[in-house]
C-alpha cells in the first residue's frame, strides 16, 4: 500500500507570511496532483507535476516534485486569506488501475 | 453548467435503510470514481468505472454497490446502512481511465449521516 505523508498537519498563519507544505512518500510516483479543497465543496486540481525536479508556478504558488518522485512540496509566498482551505496532495502510481492515492491533507487558515 | 453533479447534497438516514446517491458528468469524460472522505477529511477510493465497465473496487463491503447506466453517470446504491457510513461521498470523473496525468474532477459531495 502506498502512503503519502502530509505535514503539517494543520497551520494557521497572518496574512503576509510565507509557507511550505510537504508530500512525503517513500514510494516512487509517475505524477502527483495538488487539489485545494473548501467547505461544502469537491477538491479542485490546482496542479500537477510529472517529472522529477519539476518546479510549477501558479501565481503565488511554486510546486516542486522531487528529483526521486517520491515527495513534492507547496510553497505560498505572501499568503492572503482566499488561500485557507484544505490542501491535498495525490499520486499516481502508473495506470489507471491503481487509482490516486491522496494525502491526508494541511488544513490551512490564513488569519488577516 | 455544473461539470460533476451529485445529488443529494445532503442524506440523513436511520440505520438498516438503503439509500442512493446520483451522480452525473456533462464532461464527456470516460471515467467516473466514488469516493468517501472520513470525518478527518481522508479520501479514499471506492469504486472506479471507465465507459461503464467497472475498474477499481477497493476493500468496499458489498453493501455498497454502484450501477453505471452509462459513461456520463454513475450512482452509488448503499444497503442496510450502519454508522460507519457516516461520511461524504464524492463522485470524481476522469478524461481518461490512467490517473497517471489525468486530473480528477469532483462533485461537491453528498454528506450522508446515518442515525
Amino acid at each position: 500500500t502506498q502512503l503519502l505523508e502530509q505535514s503539517p498537519q494543520f497551520l494557521s498563519i497572518q496574512e503576509g507570511e510565507n509557507l511550505t507544505v510537504y508530500c512525503n512518500s517513500s514510494s516512487v510516483f509517475s505524477s502527483l496532483q495538488w487539489y485545494r479543497q473548501e467547505p461544502g465543496e469537491g477538491p479542485v486540481l490546482l496542479v500537477t507535476v510529472v517529472t522529477g525536479g519539476e518546479v510549477k508556478k501558479l501565481k503565488r504558488l511554486t510546486f516542486q516534485f522531487g528529483d526521486a518522485r517520491k515527495d513534492s512540496s507547496l510553497h505560498i509566498t505572501a499568503a492572503q486569506p482566499g488561500d485557507t482551505g484544505l490542501y491535498l496532495c495525490a499520486g499516481a502510481s502508473g495506470g489507471g488501475a491503481d487509482g490516486l492515492t491522496f494525502g491526508k491533507g494541511t488544513h490551512l487558515i490564513i488569519q488577516p | 453548467d455544473t461539470a460533476v453533479s451529485q445529488t443529494p447534497k445532503y442524506l440523513v438516514t436511520q440505520m438498516g435503510n438503503d439509500k442512493s446517491i446520483k451522480c452525473e458528468q456533462n464532461l464527456g469524460h470516460d471515467t467516473m470514481y466514488w469516493y468517501k472522505q472520513d470525518s478527518k477529511k481522508f479520501l479514499k477510493i471506492m469504486f472506479s468505472y471507465n465507459n461503464k465497465e467497472l475498474i477499481i473496487n477497493e476493500t468496499v463491503p458489498n453493501r455498497f454497490s454502484p450501477k453505471s447506466p452509462d459513461k456520463a453517470h454513475l450512482n452509488l446504491h448503499i444497503n442496510s446502512l450502519e454508522l460507519g457510513d457516516s461520511a461524504v461521498y464524492f463522485c470524481a470523473s476522469s478524461q481518461v481511465w490512467s490517473s497517471y496525468n489525468s486530473p480528477l474532477h469532483f462533485g461537491n459531495g453528498t454528506r450522508l449521516t446515518v442515525t
